[in-house]
């Protein structure tokens, strides 16, 4: 089975430009989530998603950064002017909710991105 | 953002050696798992675990989930250079429907 895919691996940009990235979650899972990683704040939760509807987005840095799942097999993070502080690697990663426990968490293999 | 608190926060260690890790939070979990990270890499789930009070393995990794549903351990039995990485335990909480990664413990092994 494929896993969580996300593209590109690595983007260097300047500041100032859109970065878009985008995540294929498990196919069969109902909930995907997006988080940063830095050597300073470690993984960090930015918004996650269940059954395609944006249920917390409360760790999205400021207005710059923007998050959509239109389908169940798709979704985007997109950061719009970046900065040279939001370089980091993004992870995107799905699970299965049911009721009160819920699903092993997966996580693809990151977007490390770079910001001049 | 919340985090858990793991320790220790790095390892270096012999091969051969068992090594234990833990972590701790105020909050109570419905679900605890265990991550190993490797460079250039996305963590790789190890364990889960569900119950608390359970101790589930794999392979020569072991891991419980503590009795007051606030803290989990991860064993690692005669260990080996390919399990150089980072570790990050996970907890979930029905609460907040939200996943909370600790700090991580950085292991090194010296052959």
């Amino acid at each position: 089975d494929a896993g969580v895919i996300q593209s590109p691996r690595h983007e260097v940009t300047e500041m100032g430009q859109e970065v878009t990235l985008r995540c294929k979650p498990i196919s069969g899972h109902n909930s995907l989530f997006w988080y940063r990683q830095t050597m300073m704040r470690g993984l960090e939760l930015l918004i996650y998603f269940n059954n395609n509807v944006p249920i917390d987005d409360s760790g999205m840095p400021e207005d710059r950064f923007s998050a959509k799942m239109p389908n169940a097999s798709f979704s985007t993070l997109k950061i719009q002017p970046s900065e040279p502080r939001d370089s980091a690697v993004y992870f995107c990663a799905s699970s299965w909710w049911r009721g009160q426990n819920t699903g092993e968490l997966f996580f693809g293999e990151g977007s490390r991105l770079t910001v001049l | 953002g919340q985090q858990l608190n793991q320790s220790p926060q790095s390892m270096f260690i012999q091969e051969g050696e068992d090594v234990s890790m833990n972590c701790t939070s105020s909050s109570i979990f419905n679900t605890w798992l265990w991550y190993k990270q490797e460079p250039g890499e996305g963590p790789v789930l190890l364990i889960a675990l569900y119950k608390a009070g359970e101790l589930t393995s794999n392979g020569r990794l072991t891991a419980q989930f503590g009795i007051t549903r606030k803290d989990s351990f991860l064993n690692i039995s005669a260990s080996i250079p390919s399990d150089v990485g980072i570790y990050f335990c996970a907890g979930f909480t029905s609460g907040t429907y939200k996943y909370i990664f600790g700090t991580g413990t950085r292991l090194k092994v010296l052959a």
